[in-house]
């Protein structure tokens, strides 16, 4: 399996509070991706990121933002969190040559009340 | 129109059957295509990509045909453990686009 972890791993929150996700992985490679999974949507992409500090939107980014300031770890923000943002979220990472193929972290468990 | 569409299911099959999952992807420009498989409350895990003159992994046949904008899945003698939710994912661009486009996803309940 990838090395890819993400924490927390659950967390409830309350609406207008911030969130911050992280995903940390341990082979190096350059892509990362988060993603939100909800009923009835499927997997749709919220930021990616293609290189240390360099980042860009996804399909589902209002209400997001992230960072990465190293390889190993992508941060994901959600700056006031609200009900909507209640979902599965997953990161990605994919190597350069293999951008296809991404592997998923075990995902985090957001509830915001 | 979504850009990936997947029967929701569930399809429930006999252990042994064969069983077959479609997909349909809306942008004719699509690249790359995908079987991903996802048990129940884990990650998606990549099963299969799909090549133009369709491959074949084990119990596991993937095709795709362009011209009609489909792709499929056919797994032979089911096992139990075949039982997850089947996600068809699209890339919408040429080598390296890195955004992948998913369905909604097939559920696979494979019974004794």
């Amino acid at each position: 399996d990838a090395g890819i972890t993400q924490s927390p791993r659950h967390k409830v929150t309350e609406t207008g509070t911030p969130v911050t996700l992280r995903c940390h992985q341990t082979e190096n490679h350059r892509y990362m991706y988060w993603y939100r999974q909800d009923p009835g949507h499927g997997l749709r992409l919220i930021h990616y990121s293609y290189g240390v500090k360099d980042t860009d939107k996804g399909e589902v980014s209002d209400g997001y933002s992230v960072s990465r300031s190293k390889t190993e770890d992508f941060l994901l923000t959600l700056e006031s969190a609200t009900s909507s943002q209640t979902s599965v979220y997953f990161c990605a990472i994919s190597a350069p040559g293999q951008g296809e193929t991404q592997y998923f972290g075990p995902g985090t468990r957001l509830l915001v009340l | 129109r979504k850009e990936v569409e997947q029967d929701p299911g569930p399809f429930n099959v006999p252990e042994g059957a064969t069983v077959a999952f479609n997909c349909t992807y809306s942008n004719s420009a699509s690249q790359s295509f995908f079987w991903y498989r996802q048990d129940c409350r884990k990650e998606p895990k990549l099963l299969m990509s799909v090549y133009s003159s369709g491959n074949e992994d084990g119990r596991f046949t993937a095709q795709l045909n362009r011209a009609s904008q489909y792709i499929s899945l056919l797994i032979r003698d089911s096992k139990l453990s075949d039982s997850a939710t089947y996600l068809c994912v699209v890339t919408p661009y040429g080598g390296g686009g890195n955004k992948l486009t998913f369905g909604t996803g097939t559920q696979l309940k494979v019974e004794l």
